[in-house]
């Protein structure tokens, strides 16, 4: 596709249960990243890939918050024992790697946690 | 850390009226400064950048000057328009060469333009 695509949109799920939340890239960018937007707060940085590695989690807020990457596509955004507060919205970016400053968003996937 | 603050919306104002939304910052070094707009129902895109002190960036009519002196980033329009009306969100890089880098973003302000 032209963008960067997340999936679900909308994820509804009980509190300890553990959810996944996928996102595709544009193609060809080698650098993604994801955030979390908590209601009424401003994007927080979660990680970011170079490829298929991780050289920045400083953001994942616990243990419970896991990524991987398949090579320079998709990636999956995974939390475990779901909790109240981890309701947001999460949002998936790319870019290029180097020389580059614009990030592309995707739409986002809507989390609550009930 | 770094850290980004911007003024806390709504904003509401009438059509082609003067617009400020002001945006300080705290980093290090030389950060790369920008503005992202998300419009009803749209995902977060870039409205324009600067990437050293003094550069001015502009895109569709909007502007914002990196001030290091200041650490600020202040978004000016001359004459807002309905279509204006959306989120806006100040955000940085830790570097001015356009490596890859998580951003660190503010909260976001919310402008509301009326007919």
């Amino acid at each position: 596709g032209a963008g960067v695509s997340q999936s679900p949109s909308n994820k509804v799920t009980e509190k300890g249960k553990d959810v996944e939340l996928r996102c595709d890239p544009i193609s060809g960018h080698t650098a993604l990243y994801w955030y979390r937007q908590r209601l009424g707060q401003g994007l927080e940085f979660l990680i970011y890939f170079q490829g298929n590695s991780a050289p920045d989690k400083s953001g994942l807020p616990s243990d419970r918050f896991s990524a991987e990457r398949t090579g320079e596509s998709v990636s999956t955004l995974t939390i475990q024992r779901t909790q109240q507060e981890d309701s947001a919205v999460y949002l998936c970016a790319s870019s290029f790697s180097q020389g580059a400053f614009e990030q592309y968003f995707g739409p986002g996937t809507r989390l609550t946690v009930t | 850390g770094n850290s980004v603050t911007q003024m806390e919306g709504p904003v509401t104002l009438s059509e082609e009226a003067f617009l400020t939304i002001n945006c300080t910052y705290t980093a290090t070094g030389y950060p790369s400064l920008f503005w992202y707009v998300q419009y009803p129902g749209e995902g977060l895109q870039l409205l324009l950048k600067a990437t050293k002190a003094d550069d001015k960036g502009s895109n569709k009519g909007f502007e914002a000057t990196y001030r290091k002196e200041t650490t600020s980033f202040h978004l000016e329009k001359g004459s807002v328009q309905v279509s204006d009306s959306a989120v806006y969100f100040c955000a940085l890089s830790r570097y001015s060469g356009g490596g890859a880098d998580g951003l660190t973003f503010g909260k976001g302000t919310h402008l509301i333009i009326q007919p």
